[in-house]
């Protein structure tokens, strides 16, 4: 069974940093795109980064370019995102989800919230 | 990128009945040399990652109910549950992964029983 498990969200300031991780289970890590999605508040998905299986290739949404890096580590089965001068509006639960075009399993999510 | 709109923003469908969700993408997600059209469905209950429900357009993934149809091509598609049951009670998102990387959702429609 397909298990991806995110953590490291939690209460940052403006200006602060986070990095999340998302622990993955169940199936062939090292053979999938991986990517992170978030979801503000009351509001809809936004897909945010991926990540090529060989690292050869990632790819950002415009608002996160140059303060967001995404990660892997396919000896440890994990995806990370470092997150670098948080805004509010990075305000959201992030999710990991296996895959680079759709998206069939996906973890719970962790909240991260920029305030101060 | 490729903008994604849905209608309605929300809508109320008795138990039993029909419930119909449109999407429309601002350029074709239809990939002519492979005949196949790149959207996904999904569905979020509260507190709930989102689901995927279809791919390809309309390819049901294993486990989702047949009442979950979905239909269109190139730039309009539509989502149909055919027998509204109190378990589909959620918000709905259609996805385009014809733009890769720059994927991009719906804003979502909200179900609910009349």
């Amino acid at each position: 069974e397909v298990q991806l498990v995110e953590s490291g969200g939690g209460l940052v300031q403006p200006g602060g940093s986070l990095r999340l991780s998302c622990a993955a289970s169940g199936f062939t890590f090292s053979s999938y795109w991986m990517t992170w999605v978030r979801q503000a508040p009351g509001k809809g998905l936004e897909w945010v980064a991926n990540i090529k299986q060989d690292v050869s290739e990632r790819y950002y949404v415009d608002s996160v370019k140059g303060r967001f890096t995404v990660s892997r580590d396919n000896a440890k089965n994990s995806l990370y995102l470092q997150m670098n001068s948080l805004r509010a509006e990075d305000t959201a639960v992030y999710y990991c989800a296996k895959g680079g075009s759709w998206y069939g399993n996906w973890g719970q999510g962790t909240l991260v919230t920029v305030s101060s | 990128d490729i903008v994604m709109t849905q209608s309605p923003d929300s809508l109320a469908v008795s138990l039993g009945e029909r419930a119909t969700i449109n999407c429309k993408s601002s350029q074709s997600v239809l990939y002519s040399s492979n005949n196949k059209n790149y959207l996904a469905w999904y569905q979020q209950k509260p507190g709930q990652p989102p689901k995927l429900l279809i791919n390809w357009a309309s390819t049901r993934e294993s486990g989702v109910p047949d009442r979950f149809s979905g239909s269109g091509s190139g730039t309009d598609f539509t989502l149909t549950i055919s027998s509204l049951q109190a378990e589909d009670v959620a918000v709905y998102y259609c996805q385009q992964y014809y733009s890769t990387p720059g994927i991009t959702f719906g804003p979502g429609t909200k179900v609910d029983i009349k």
